[in-house]
């Protein structure tokens, strides 16, 4: 799987967007960008993916650059719960592969009040 | 409905003994997936189960070895404990192996003393 680097922290107010950005500059044509979070003493928790389009839900959206080297994940408006240790990963991701996510170290997220 | 459910969620043992961690993944998920998180190492994966079978296999000595039995639920063993092994185990579920998305469970906090 391509490797990732993420910056170590960064904070924003809340209420603000927060735009976590990620490096994969090794990605292979067929692996996904994926976002987890872990907030404090809690299991991993996923968030969004995306191949090469776009991607939104409910809690995020997923902006990934055209030659596909690097994304941004947007949390429109964060709040204080949105505080946690966000992972960047990139894997294959299709019946067959295998379910091994291999996680850096993430990107401590604060929010401040 | 139900998340993932691991047991026990806190552990004291001793060096040398072993121990038992189990997980019950959600309703009509196959594929369990094991990882180990400590502050040193972060998040490693240890193996991935599906369909009582063992998928993938991390970088970890012999003493960790896993199962999985016909309703999906995971067990793992780790045997001759070391203080090293002092970490949160977490494990993590998906319909198939490969999915898109994984649920990961609240851990188990084992100790070695």
């Amino acid at each position: 799987d391509a490797k990732t680097t993420q910056p170590t922290s960064m904070d924003c107010a809340e209420g603000r967007a927060a735009n976590l950005p990620c490096n994969h500059s090794t990605i292979s044509g067929n692996e996904y960008v994926y976002w987890y979070r872990q907030i404090h003493s809690q299991g991993p928790q996923y968030i969004i993916h995306g191949l090469k389009n776009n991607e939104t839900n409910e809690m995020a959206s997923l902006i990934i650059t055209e030659d596909r080297k690097s994304s941004t994940l947007i949390l429109p408006h964060a709040t204080l719960r949105d505080t946690a240790v966000y992972y960047c990963i990139v894997r294959v991701a299709n019946t067959g592969a295998n379910s091994k996510l291999t996680f850096g170290k993430g990107i401590t997220l604060s929010v401040r009040p | 409905k139900a998340g993932v459910t691991q047991t026990p969620r806190y552990l004291i043992k001793t060096r040398g003994q072993q121990v038992t961690l189990s997980c019950s993944p959600i309703s009509g998920h196959r594929s369990v997936s094991w990882y180990q998180q400590t502050p040193g190492q972060g998040l490693q994966f240890l193996f991935e189960y599906f369909s009582e079978t063992q998928r993938n296999k991390g970088n970890f000595p012999g003493r960790f070895s896993g199962r999985q039995f016909s309703n999906s639920r995971s067990e793992m063993n780790v045997s001759t404990l070391e203080l090293g092994d002092s970490a949160l185990y977490l494990c993590a579920s998906s319909r198939t192996s490969g999915a898109y998305e994984q649920f990961f469970g609240p851990g188990t906090r084992l100790t070695v003393l």
